[in-house]
């Protein structure tokens, strides 16, 4: 597609249900981020794909969460046993060269 | 490893007034710099970028320099405008060490132009 996809836009689940998250980003971009941004904050780094190397993960809030990017293009981001504390807005960015490209992002909100 | 700092906000300016919100870096090597801006309700969108020190990016009125000796590249413009109320966001990418052009984000800073 033209640019970075994200899905669901929105998504409402219960206090220790798991979730999946999904972008699909711009073809071509070998780099793919995860952010997380909580209201009136910043952006927090989650975890970082670049090509075939392994993924930098030092984001990752904590082992509740996880993320994968299959065959080099689309990415999960998976958080298990939600808590409150995980509502917030999941923003997916592709790359190339330095620029990146953002989804819409996810608005997770935990019940 | 690579950070970035941005002035904290919020900043609440008139309109008419003259912008800036400071930006530094910490990097390895010689990293771009990128001024990203995210409109309410909207996503993030690079506004402005530099490559090389002493290089001047500019969009929309705004502009930054990419200052080495002061590892700085802070945003500013002349007379802000209502509609440039948003959260801007400093950010550098850096291919040293392997990373491949990660980018480093700071935390943002909140935009507010009144009437």
């Amino acid at each position: 597609g033209a640019g970075v996809s994200q899905s669901p836009s929105n998504k409402v689940t219960e206090k220790g249900k798991d979730v999946e998250l999904r972008c699909d980003p711009i073809s071509g971009h070998t780099a793919l981020y995860w952010y997380r941004q909580s209201l009136g904050q910043g952006l927090e780094f989650l975890i970082y794909f670049q090509g075939n190397s392994a993924p930098d993960k030092s984001g990752l809030p904590s082992d509740r969460f996880s993320a994968e990017r299959t065959g080099g293009s689309v990415s999960t981001l998976t958080i298990q046993r939600t808590q409150q504390e995980d509502s917030a807005v999941y923003l997916c960015a592709s790359s190339v060269g330095g620029r990146a490209f953002f989804g819409q992002g996810t608005r997770l909100t935990v019940v | 490893g690579n950070s970035v700092t941005q002035m904290e906000g919020p900043v609440t300016l008139s309109e008419e007034a003259f912008l800036t919100i400071n930006c530094t870096y910490t990097a390895t090597g010689y990293p771009s710099l990128f001024w990203y801006v995210q409109y309410p309700g909207e996503g993030l969108q690079l506004l402005l970028k530099a490559t090389k020190a002493d290089d001047k990016g500019s969009n929309k009125g705004f502009e930054a320099t990419y200052r080495k000796e002061t590892t700085s590249f802070h945003l500013e413009k002349g007379s802000v405008q209502v509609s440039d109320s948003a959260v801007y966001f400093c950010a550098l990418s850096s291919n040293s060490g392997g990373s491949n052009y990660k980018l480093t984000f700071g935390k943002g800073t909140l935009l507010t132009v009144n009437p």
